[in-house]
């Protein structure tokens, strides 16, 4: 089935060790999103990308990066986690509002990161 | 700015019977959508039902249905005969043209057998 697909599931890394997270979709959505959600809290949007086109949230750390080399994937790169970045990191694509209004976003499985 | 407000945190529910969970929503924009996302536990968020503003009738999807008053800026969520597998963390979202979206804090949902 067309997906979105996040890997891994579950992420260990060491505080201040870069740490990369990967998101992939089989949608051929042209919308790509990574958000940030602690537990029992909404999810914070990061940043998202029009086709290539990166749009950073105003308040998201310098610390944290993206890169979408195609379509289908998207990366969140952690440039020096500290202990404030554990969360589940969710990666969520749609089609833009050019191919009609409403177009609900689809989410990944998610990345826990965990921060020792 | 747009704001979603979802005022209870947490509910129950006994299986087969019926909950509405409230969300209210502040915007000056005449034409969005609003969204209900459902996320069990350590499980993927899953669209469960949509609304367009410049609809007036209600949208259903099975056993869930939404209350949009729009002159109140209000867009409740009902379960019919909640199932066990209903329990997860419910999300309001707004959305106006552009994608984005707007959460509200969220409702844990328990379903009791």
């Amino acid at each position: 089935d067309a997906m979105v697909i996040q890997n891994p599931r579950y992420q260990v890394t060491q505080f201040g060790k870069p740490v990369t997270l990967s998101c992939s979709q089989t949608l051929n959505h042209n919308v790509m999103y990574w958000y940030q959600q602690k537990s029992s809290q909404a999810p914070k949007l990061l940043f998202h990308y029009y086709d290539k086109d990166f749009n950073n949230e105003a308040d998201t750390p310098d610390n944290f990066q993206s890169r979408r080399p195609n379509t289908s994937f998207c990366f969140l790169d952690i440039r020096s986690p500290g202990l404030g970045d554990a969360a589940m990191y969710l990666c969520a694509t749609s089609r833009d509002s050019s191919a009609g209004s409403n177009q609900p976003q689809h989410f990944g499985d998610g990345t826990r990161l965990s921060i020792l | 700015a747009q704001t979603v407000t979802q005022s209870q945190p947490e509910m129950s529910v006994q299986e087969a019977e019926t909950v509405t969970l409230s969300c209210t929503y502040d915007t000056s924009e005449n034409n969005y959508y609003l969204f209900w996302y459902k996320q069990p536990p350590s499980r993927q968020m899953i669209l469960v039902i949509r609304q367009e503003a410049y609809k007036q009738q209600n949208a259903t999807e099975n056993r869930f249905s939404v209350n949009f008053q729009k002159a109140a800026k209000s867009f409740s969520l009902k379960i019919s005969d909640s199932q066990l597998g209903d329990t997860a963390m419910y999300f309001c979202a707004f959305m106006e043209a552009g994608n984005m979206l707007t959460f509200g804090g969220g409702t844990r949902l328990m379903v009791k057998p």
